[in-house]
């Protein structure tokens, strides 16, 4: 099966802008949820999406936002950029069952200006 | 917040050396994954222990986990220089357990030397 794929795998944005993310998951699977990695706070949960609906939410504010279609593949946006908002955005992907196993994408390297 | 602590946070060793990085956590699991990442890219997935169990073994990675304790530890057995990355363990907790939701620690940055 091919694995998790993210697009774009780079992007360089400027304060205020705005940017989508797309992730693509393993065939099959019906949950994908997302985290941003930055030096400072680590690896942190955004949102999972199943069954195109949010699943579970973590701590951010409300300019993150994401959206699932029919056949699993979601995008996650975030509005009015800001600097701290440059980080390695990673989407994981899982059948959506209980305690099973997460499997990452290569990540979106975000850089706002 | 996070929820699971590593240590060390940086270890270097010379190749052929074992590496142990330890994981401790504060709330009731369900699981605990293992995870390694080469230079900021995406996570590679190596083992899941459920909160049952106490030991696991995939190749050269083994992983024993302690709930008494709240803690887990992966033990890398003759490293390569290829295990160079950071490894990261992330839990599912009991509240969390019917979604993907992670709660990841810090890292334990590994530098294995040829």
């Amino acid at each position: 099966k091919a694995g998790v794929t993210q697009t774009p795998r780079y992007l360089i944005k400027t304060r205020g802008q705005q940017v989508t993310l797309s992730c693509s998951p393993i065939s099959g699977h019906r949950s994908v949820s997302w985290y941003q990695q930055t030096p400072g706070q680590g690896l942190q949960f955004l949102f999972e999406y199943f069954s195109e609906t949010q699943r579970n939410k973590g701590n951010f504010p409300g300019r993150f936002s994401g959206r699932q279609f029919s056949n699993s593949r979601s995008e996650m946006n975030v509005s009015t950029l800001e600097l701290g908002d440059s980080a390695l955005y990673l989407c994981a992907s899982s059948s959506g069952q209980g305690g099973d196993t997460q499997y990452f994408g290569p990540g979106t390297r975000l850089t706002v200006l | 917040s996070q929820q699971g602590e590593e240590d060390p946070q940086a270890l270097s060793i010379q190749e052929g050396e074992n590496a142990t990085m330890n994981c401790s956590y504060k709330t009731s699991i369900n699981n605990l994954q293992w995870y390694r990442q080469n230079s900021g890219r995406g996570l590679v997935h190596l083992i899941l222990i459920r909160s049952n169990e106490r030991e696991k073994h995939s190749g050269r990675l083994r992983v024993t986990l302690d709930t008494s304790k709240k803690s887990s530890s992966l033990l890398i057995t003759a490293s390569r220089a290829a295990d160079t990355a950071s490894y990261f363990c992330a839990t599912k907790t009991i509240g969390s357990s019917n979604t993907g939701k992670l709660i990841f620690g810090q890292g334990t940055t590994l530098q294995v030397k040829p």
